[in-house]
């Protein structure tokens, strides 16, 4: 098995749909982030979660919302989207201490397309 | 906030020819940087992380070194292979606290190895 595995590798759904994207790491880090990847910006952090707890919701649009149940599991809930949420979603994780910092670990990604 | 400018946007280059991808930042107060890779389609993989304390990392024909008083990061390939083909990646946290999974990635420079 991978690192982290993302589920689904590709989604389409229409603006009035309910999806979502699933994460799982096989690392036992304690922190798990979700990271978008849009054609014409830099990859951009979302939301992060350090021991299960939500420590950055970075001006994400409610028609995101994450959860993270236990420290290996992240999903990111989808409704209403609109065409420009259409990108590659990536999960990322990482074990940290303090101010020890372990590199990232991202998934495949899933690629959105909202029609 | 942290601007994260990586140039050139676009290299072909011939195989085994030395390379060198360039990466700048506006807030030296950096607390380490990173160099990912990433495939098309596909997530990202860590390549180098330096700490904010050294002045270079090394992992086989990739080496990464760190200017913090200019704000900047040099990845050298040496002797490129077509398998070196993709998108290479800089990164810096946001800030020196804790979860420093929370990072600004550049836009990256998109590799092509001819044989």
């Amino acid at each position: 098995e991978t690192g982290v595995t993302q589920t689904p590798r590709h989604l389409v759904m229409g603006m009035t749909n309910k999806k979502s994207l699933k994460c799982e790491q096989h690392l036992g880090h304690n922190a798990m982030y979700w990271y978008k990847q849009s054609a014409k910006k830099p990859l951009e952090l979302m939301f992060v979660y350090n021991f299960k707890e939500q420590t950055e919701n970075n001006s994400v649009p409610s028609r995101f919302s994450p959860e993270c149940p236990n420290s290996s599991h992240l999903f990111l809930h989808l409704h209403t989207l609109q065409p420009e949420d259409s990108a590659l979603y990536l999960c990322a994780s990482s074990q940290e201490r303090g101010t020890v910092n372990s590199p990232l670990h991202f998934g495949n990604g899933t690629r959105l397309t909202v029609t | 906030k942290q601007e994260v400018t990586q140039i050139p946007a676009a290299l072909s280059v011939p195989e085994g020819e030395n390379l060198v991808l360039n990466c700048s930042f506006t807030d030296s107060a950096i607390y380490n940087l990173q160099w990912f890779r990433q495939d098309p389609g596909k997530g990202l993989t860590s390549l180098l992380l330096i700490q904010s304390s050294q002045r270079e990392q090394t992992s086989g024909r990739l080496n990464a070194s760190l200017d913090k008083s200019s704000g900047r990061s040099t990845l050298y390939i040496a002797a490129s292979q077509p398998g070196d083909s993709a998108t290479y990646l800089c990164a810096v946290p946001y800030d020196r606290g804790s979860t420093l999974g929370r990072l600004y990635f550049g836009r990256g420079t998109q590799l092509t190895v001819w044989p």
